[in-house]
């Protein structure tokens, strides 16, 4: 399909793993970006990427997450020393990033992490 | 600080009634975003609207941006079950493209 795909679909990690998740935006899409949503709550902002470079981290809660796209393509979120509170579903979107309506973000079905 | 307010969070109605969800925003917002999530499922981009007065419509969902008073709407015209879902709106800061959620409203349509 020409959707946004992520992999894995659910990870479940220890307490302490690295983890790393995936993010294949829609082809020619300049701008991913990547989300974090709790049960029963709306996604949350993690980081936004204009190409190759991270052009916001704001949302990252620390530096124990860190997000790459070094081609400008696929990016990959990799989180460090996994912690409980960490578990929730990412989210990634693309955008086509020209103005207008092609600025909508388009959404991956999410990795369902579980940090026991 | 841009933040987004939605309510209700939880609405349960009857097939054939018409409703509406309001999302309110705190501070100048460029363009205001309507998603919908299937339990389980990803978000699902319904409408985007990007000037004050601009109207959407899409089968029994339409929606309206008012930017002056800060509020979209979402209104539901002759529920029916398969519209059960729960819907977002986002909006994102001036030439920002970090968008800002809502709680989410869960909808809940009864035959």
């Amino acid at each position: 399909g020409a959707g946004v795909s992520q992999t894995p679909s659910n990870k479940v990690t220890e307490k302490g793993k690295y983890v790393e998740l995936r993010c294949d935006p829609i082809s020619g899409h300049t701008a991913l970006y990547w989300y974090r949503q709790s049960l029963g709550q709306g996604p949350e902002f993690l980081i936004y990427f204009q190409g190759t470079g991270a052009a916001d981290d704001s949302g990252l809660p620390n530096d124990r997450f860190f997000a790459v796209r070094p081609e400008g393509s696929v990016s990959t979120l990799k989180i460090q020393r996994t912690e409980r509170g960490d578990s929730a579903v990412y989210l990634c979107a693309s955008s086509l990033f020209s103005g207008g309506d092609l600025d909508e973000q388009f959404f991956g079905p999410g990795t369902r992490l579980t940090v026991l | 600080e841009l933040k987004v307010e939605q309510n209700p969070l939880f609405l349960s109605m009857q097939e054939g009634k018409n409703y509406t969800i309001y999302c309110n925003y705190s501070t100048t917002s460029d363009r205001l975003y309507w998603y919908r999530q299937d339990p389980g499922k990803s978000l699902e981009s319904l409408f985007v609207l990007l000037s004050n007065g601009a109207v959407k419509q899409e089968g029994r969902l339409m929606a309206s941006l008012d930017t002056k008073a800060r509020l979209s709407t979402l209104h539901i015209t002759a529920a029916v079950h398969d519209l059960s879902a729960t819907y977002f709106c986002a909006a994102n800061l001036d030439s920002n493209y970090q968008l800002i959620w809502g709680a989410g409203t869960k909808l809940i349509i009864k035959p």
